[in-house]
């Protein structure tokens, strides 16, 4: 069975500070997601890494795939109050068949 | 090009009634998944439709079916509604299994 871990689970930072959540999985991945949610909305996608080493970054956020330890990191940096909500890893395990496995997600908040 | 659109954005039902939840694609997505998002239980795949078929579902009980249309529209459909169905229920469309998933508004059911 895939599991899934995000850690922290919650967070809060100071605006202007920097931080990387983590998203570990347990078996082979086709794909690793990471979704923004703010309260009472739906997923916004955020980033898609498909290899081993991809990186990706948009603006104060960047994301990382490490296939062989099957990590991920998102990278915050400088971080700003609008950067504020709940991120979520997911794994895309069996090509589209099993939808994707979501990590328990990261509840972030940022002070200004 | 316009997103995943679901309705009704909100439904408040009793225990025991029946509901359905409706969801279009993105224009030239033929799959369609289904997500519950409950509280306290993260968000947990529970089906996918693919050119009209029911290709696979996740672990929930059988009173969670739906159908897909030849326009590749979606219904979700929930029988003998229970309190722990209450929920945010998230449809997400790709352009063919295992592409990226793009997700739906949402409909947020409160069962009473």
């Amino acid at each position: 069975e895939l599991k899934v871990e995000q850690n922290p689970l919650f967070l809060s930072m100071q605006e202007g500070k920097n931080y990387t959540i983590y998203c570990n999985y347990s078996t082979t991945s086709d794909r690793l997601y990471w979704y923004r949610q703010d309260p009472g909305k739906s997923l916004e996608s955020l980033f898609v890494l498909l290899s081993n080493g991809a990186v990706k970054q948009e603006g104060r956020l960047m994301a990382s795939l490490d296939t062989k330890a099957r990590l991920s990191t998102l990278h915050i940096t400088a971080a700003v109050h609008d950067l504020s909500a709940t991120y979520f890893c997911a794994v895309d395990m069996g090509g589209g068949a099993d939808g994707l496995t979501f990590g328990k997600g990261t509840h972030l908040i940022i002070q200004p | 090009e316009a997103g995943v659109t679901q309705s009704p954005t909100h439904l408040i039902k009793t225990r025991g009634q029946q509901v359905t939840l409706r969801c279009s694609p993105i224009s030239g997505h033929t799959s369609v998944y289904w997500y519950q998002q409950a509280l306290g239980l993260g968000l947990q795949f529970l089906l996918w439709y693919d050119e009209g078929e029911e290709r696979n579902r996740g672990n929930f009980p059988p009173r969670f079916s739906g159908r897909q249309f030849p326009n590749y529209s979606s219904e979700l459909n929930v029988n003998a509604l229970e309190l722990e169905d209450s929920a945010l229920y998230l449809c997400a469309s790709s352009f063919t299994r295992g592409n990226e998933q793009f997700f739906g508004p949402g409909t947020r059911l409160t069962v009473l």
